[in-house]
């Protein structure tokens, strides 16, 4: 059964900071994966697609990466602003399947 | 990107009455639908999956006679939530993807509140 583990759960940086969100799959065979944002009380925004045939998405100051040999990916963001505060989620699916797996999120505060 | 309108945002019902969420794909056709539920401070699990003109697909544990899933166009998906105890009481998501090969991504709705009192 795939599992899907994101690192750190909850992350607080200063304004303008770049950072690191990472997530990981314990099946490294991902067809397709999504990074979504989540605000409270609300659903999820897509932010960034990488398909089975791309390692890499790029999306204003966002960046998302996989890495399919070891079933890794990680979301970028460059020159944080109190506005990306908000959970952030991975997830992806398997050949096959249409079926998404959630990894928990990332819990970000970006403070003024 | 691609809109999925769900409504209501937010329910409160009597235990024991029934509850209808529903999921429309605004400017795309969704042959597959998909139906979360998602509990504080946890990830979204999928419930099941609703194919258009065909009986939804339920995840093992989700008992279909409950969560009554309705998938009678490819822009709107049903979930009624029989009989609501409140422990059914939960934060309810949906997504579509958008029809055709390639079209990969998918689009969530903003969520539906129910409490259960």
């Amino acid at each position: 059964k795939q599992e899907v583990t994101q690192i750190p759960a909850a992350l607080s940086v200063p304004e303008g900071e770049n950072l690191v969100l990472n997530c990981s799959f314990t099946d490294s065979a991902i067809y397709n994966l999504q990074w979504f944002r989540q605000d409270p009380g609300k659903g999820l925004t897509s932010l960034l697609l990488i398909q089975s045939s791309q390692r890499e998405q790029t999306s204003g100051r966002l960046n998302a990466s996989l890495d399919k040999s070891s079933g890794r990916s990680t979301l970028y963001i460059a020159a944080s602003q109190p506005g990306d505060s908000a959970t952030y989620l991975c997830a992806g699916t398997q050949g096959g399947s249409e079926k998404l797996v959630f990894g928990k999120g990332t819990k970000l505060t970006v403070n003024p | 990107g691609a809109v999925v309108s769900q409504h209501p945002s937010w329910v409160i019902c009597k235990s024991g009455t029934s509850v209808k969420i529903e999921c429309r794909s605004l400017d795309f056709q969704a042959t597959t639908m998909f139906w979360y539920r998602q509990f504080p401070k946890q990830s979204l699990m999928l419930m099941a999956t609703s194919n258009e003109g065909s009986k939804a697909t339920y995840e093992q544990g989700v008992e279909k006679d409950k969560f009554l899933i309705n998938h009678a166009s490819l822009t709107l998906s049903t979930l009624t939530v029989t009989s609501a105890h409140p422990e059914d009481s939960s934060f309810y998501i949906c997504s579509a993807r958008k029809q055709g090969r390639g079209n990969t991504e998918a689009f969530f709705g903003q969520g539906t509140r129910l409490t259960v009192v």
